[in-house]
C-alpha cells in the first residue's frame, strides 16, 4: 500500500460545479498536511495547509480526519483556471523527517 | 527576490556521464530538498538538508549525491547517469519543514 494515495482522476466537471478530492495516508504518526496545485509542466505551489479543525480559503475548503487517516479538498464554483493537478502532501517525523507527496488528482474544468 | 532557482533548465546526457544540478534560494530557508517527478508516480524525495553542512537521504537516494556547503545552495550530483534517471528534478526550500517553495524544475534526459 502506498503511504499517500489519491484518486488519479481525471475529474471532468463543468464550470460552477463543486468537486471534492480525497487523499488517504497510512502512517498514523503523520504530523502536517497540505494541498499543492501543479499546472502542466510547472512546479508545485502551495494551495493550502490542512488543519485538524478544517479550514477554508475562498472557494476552497480542506478537512482532516485523523481517525480515518484522510484529508479532503473541496472546490466550490469551479473556474476554468482551477484546471490543474492537485497534490496531497503529508509530513511526518518518526526517526527522521519525511515528506510524502501523493501522485496527484487531475482536474479539468470545462466551459 | 528570485525565490528558488535551478540551473540548468534542460539537459541531455549520455549513459555514464556525470553532471551537477544547482539549486539556489534567497529566502534564508533552513531546509532544502531535491525531488524527482515521473509520470504517474508523483514527487519522490531524493535527498534533503536541514541546514548548512547537513544532508540526509530521502526515499530514492541511490545514484545521487548532494552537498550543502552554503545555506543558499543545494547541489545534486549524478556521478554516472543511467536512463532510469531520466526525469524532471525539482528543488524546494522551506523555513522549518512546512510549506515548501519549489524551483521551476530541470528536465533531464539520459540516453
Amino acid at each position: 500500500r502506498k503511504e499517500v494515495e489519491q484518486d488519479p482522476g481525471p475529474f471532468n466537471v463543468p464550470e460552477g460545479a463543486t468537486v471534492a478530492f480525497n487523499c488517504t495516508y497510512s502512517n498514523s504518526a503523520s504530523q502536517s498536511f497540505f494541498w499543492y496545485r501543479q499546472d502542466c509542466r510547472k512546479e508545485p505551489k502551495l494551495l493550502m495547509s490542512v488543519y485538524s479543525s478544517g479550514n477554508e480559503d475562498g472557494r476552497f475548503t480542506a478537512q482532516l480526519n485523523r481517525a480515518s487517516q484522510y484529508i479532503s479538498l473541496l472546490i466550490r464554483d469551479s473556474k476554468l483556471s482551477d484546471s490543474a493537478t492537485y497534490l496531497c502532501v503529508v509530513n511526518f517525523n518518526t526517526g527522521g523527517f519525511k515528506t510524502i507527496f501523493g501522485a496527484g488528482t487531475r482536474l479539468f474544468v470545462k466551459a | 527576490n528570485a525565490g528558488v532557482t535551478q540551473t540548468p533548465k534542460f539537459r541531455v546526457l549520455k549513459t555514464g556521464q556525470s553532471m551537477t544540478l544547482l539549486c539556489a534560494q534567497d529566502m534564508n530557508h533552513e531546509y532544502m530538498y531535491w525531488y524527482r517527478q515521473d509520470p504517474g508516480m508523483g514527487l519522490r524525495l531524493i535527498h534533503y538538508s536541514v541546514g548548512e553542512g547537513t544532508t540526509a537521504k530521502g526515499e530514492v537516494p541511490d545514484g545521487y549525491n548532494v552537498s550543502r556547503l552554503k545555506k543558499q545552495n543545494f547541489l545534486l550530483g549524478l556521478e554516472s547517469a543511467a536512463p532510469s534517471q531520466t526525469s524532471v528534478y525539482f528543488c524546494a526550500s522551506s523555513p522549518l519543514g512546512n510549506e515548501q517553495f519549489f524551483g521551476p524544475g530541470t528536465r533531464l534526459t539520459v540516453l
